[in-house]
C-alpha cells in the first residue's frame, strides 16, 4: 500500500553542523511533501512543503529536496542549533485525497552542544 | 494568533469507559483532521470534516466517532475503550482551498488503564 518512511530513526548532529534527514515515499500520486517538527509534548509543527513539480524549495536554515525519479525527499537544516533537537516527519499530501496527511515514521534529531 | 484548541490536554480512563475530545480550530478554517499517535510512531489520520461534513475516513475503530459543529468545533467520540487507545490525539485544521499547511493543536493525551 501507499507508505512514506523515513531512514533513519535517529540523527546526532553537532551544533553548527548541517543535518540532512531522508524520506522515501511509493506514492507517486502525491501533489505536495510536507516537512513537520515535532517537540516533546506538542503537536508536529510545519516547517516546509514542496510540491511535486518542484525538485528544490529554501527556506529560513531549511532546504527541501525533491527526486521523483527514486521518490526520495530530503530535509537539510542549515548551521543545526539546540532549538532544532526534535523528532520530524515527512508527510505526503494529496488534493484528491481531501488533503489529508499520510505521515512517515519520524527521525529525532540530537543536537550536541 | 490563534491556534488550534484542544481539550482535555490529558485524560484517563478506565477501559470500557467513553471518551469525548474537543477541538476548536483556526477561526475561518473550513477543514478539520483527527490524528492518533501511538507511542514512537508517526500520527495515523481518523478522520476529517470540511465545511461540517465528514470529507474522508481513515483507521478510525467503528468504537470511535467525530462530529463537526456549527461553530466549526469538533469532537471524537470514543467508546468501549480498550488499552490500545492510549495514545496522543492531535486535531488539525486548515484553509483547503489552494493551502497545504495544516496546523496542529498541542493534542489530548488519553491514558486507558
Amino acid at each position: 500500500g501507499e507508505s512514506v518512511g523515513l531512514h533513519l530513526p535517529t540523527l546526532s548532529v553537532q551544533e553548527g553542523d548541517n543535518s540532512i534527514i531522508n524520506c522515501a515515499y511509493s506514492n507517486s500520486a502525491s501533489d505536495y511533501f510536507i516537512w513537520y517538527k515535532q517537540e516533546s509534548g506538542k503537536g508536529p509543527q510545519f516547517i516546509i512543503d514542496i510540491r511535486s513539480n518542484m525538485d528544490k524549495r529554501q527556506g529560513q536554515r531549511v532546504t527541501v529536496l525533491l527526486n521523483k525519479t527514486v521518490k526520495h525527499l530530503s530535509l537539510q537544516i542549515a548551521a543545526t542549533q539546540p532549538g532544532d533537537s526534535a523528532v520530524y516527519f515527512c508527510a505526503e499530501n494529496r488534493e484528491a485525497a481531501g488533503n489529508k496527511l499520510t505521515f512517515g515514521g519520524g527521525t529525532r534529531v540530537l543536537v550536541k552542544p | 494568533a490563534a491556534g488550534v484548541i484542544q481539550s482535555p490536554r490529558h485524560l484517563i480512563k478506565e477501559k470500557r469507559e467513553t471518551a469525548t475530545l474537543k477541538c476548536y480550530p483556526i477561526p475561518r478554517h473550513d477543514t478539520v483532521y483527527w490524528y492518533q499517535q501511538g507511542p514512537g510512531q508517526d500520527p495515523q489520520f481518523l478522520i476529517s470534516f470540511y465545511e461540517k461534513m465528514q470529507s474522508d475516513k481513515g483507521s478510525i475503530p467503528d468504537r470511535f466517532s467525530a462530529q463537526q459543529f456549527s461553530d466549526y468545533h469538533s469532537e471524537l467520540n470514543m467508546s468501549s475503550l480498550e488499552l490500545g487507545d492510549s495514545a496522543l490525539y492531535f486535531c488539525a485544521s486548515s484553509l483547503v482551498r489552494g493551502e497545504t499547511e495544516a496546523f496542529f493543536g498541542q493534542g489530548t493525551r488519553l491514558t486507558v488503564v
